[in-house]
């Protein structure tokens, strides 16, 4: 197992398009996290996948964000309509339960031009 | 979740010991005291964590307080390669998805 993987690594995009960022958890990890991250800031929650139940979302989940976890593998995040604002490396995370260590990805850095 | 605070920034000189503190004067006695780091253009890195006693792996020592108010995370003999921003993170109890509270952590400067 190589670890959470994320892709893409780097995404460029015009205001207003969509974009849709995939992570591949590590096998057999039932939670799955996702965290965006400005720059000079740390990671801030988004939300959360328990198996394919989404459990929680943070307020700054806006209604352009949506995400996934089809049959509780790997997940995707989905933008739509982006802003400059959202602007920012996207990560991800698994565990396989509440309380071990979380493993991250590399994160997707997004730049909306 | 309780709130940690950190120092902003810190240096060490390489084969020194860091020690990094944490406050975490609100937290609860069923939450545990977790550290990640997140070297330059990487994903966070779990360290180490403990609730009550002190804690130690391979890569470092937690000691943690009797009151549980304060901790100190300890990288025993520092490396250029422990340059980073140091997270402490209270997370547990009623929190249904120990989601991660990152705030803005230490960063720290290990100098040859």
């Amino acid at each position: 197992d190589t670890g959470v993987s994320q892709n893409p690594r780097h995404k460029i995009t015009k205001r207003g398009q969509n974009v849709t960022f995939r992570c591949d958890p590590i096998s057999e990890h039932n939670r799955l996290y996702w965290y965006r991250q400005t720059l000079g800031q740390g990671p801030e929650f988004l939300t959360y996948f328990q198996n394919e139940a989404q459990l929680e979302k943070s307020r700054l989940l806006s209604d352009r964000f949506s995400a996934e976890r089809p049959k509780g593998s790997f997940s995707t995040l989905e933008i739509q309509r982006t802003e400059q604002g959202d602007s920012a490396m996207y990560l991800c995370a698994s565990k396989i339960d509440p309380g071990a260590e979380a493993f991250f990805g590399q994160g997707t850095r997004l730049t909306v031009v | 979740d309780a709130k940690t605070t950190q120092p902003t920034s810190m240096d060490c000189a390489e084969g020194r010991a860091a020690n990094l503190p944490c406050n975490h004067s609100t937290i609860s006695g069923n939450e545990y005291v977790y550290w990640y780091r997140q070297i330059h253009s990487q994903g966070p890195q779990y360290i180490i964590h403990g609730l009550k006693n002190n804690e130690t792996n391979e890569m470092a020592s937690l000691i943690i307080t009797e009151d549980r108010k304060s901790s100190t995370l300890i990288l025993p003999h520092a490396t250029l390669r422990d340059t980073a921003v140091y997270y402490c993170i209270v997370i547990g109890g009623k929190n249904s998805g120990y989601a991660l509270n990152f705030g803005k952590g230490t960063s720290l400067l290990v100098t040859p």
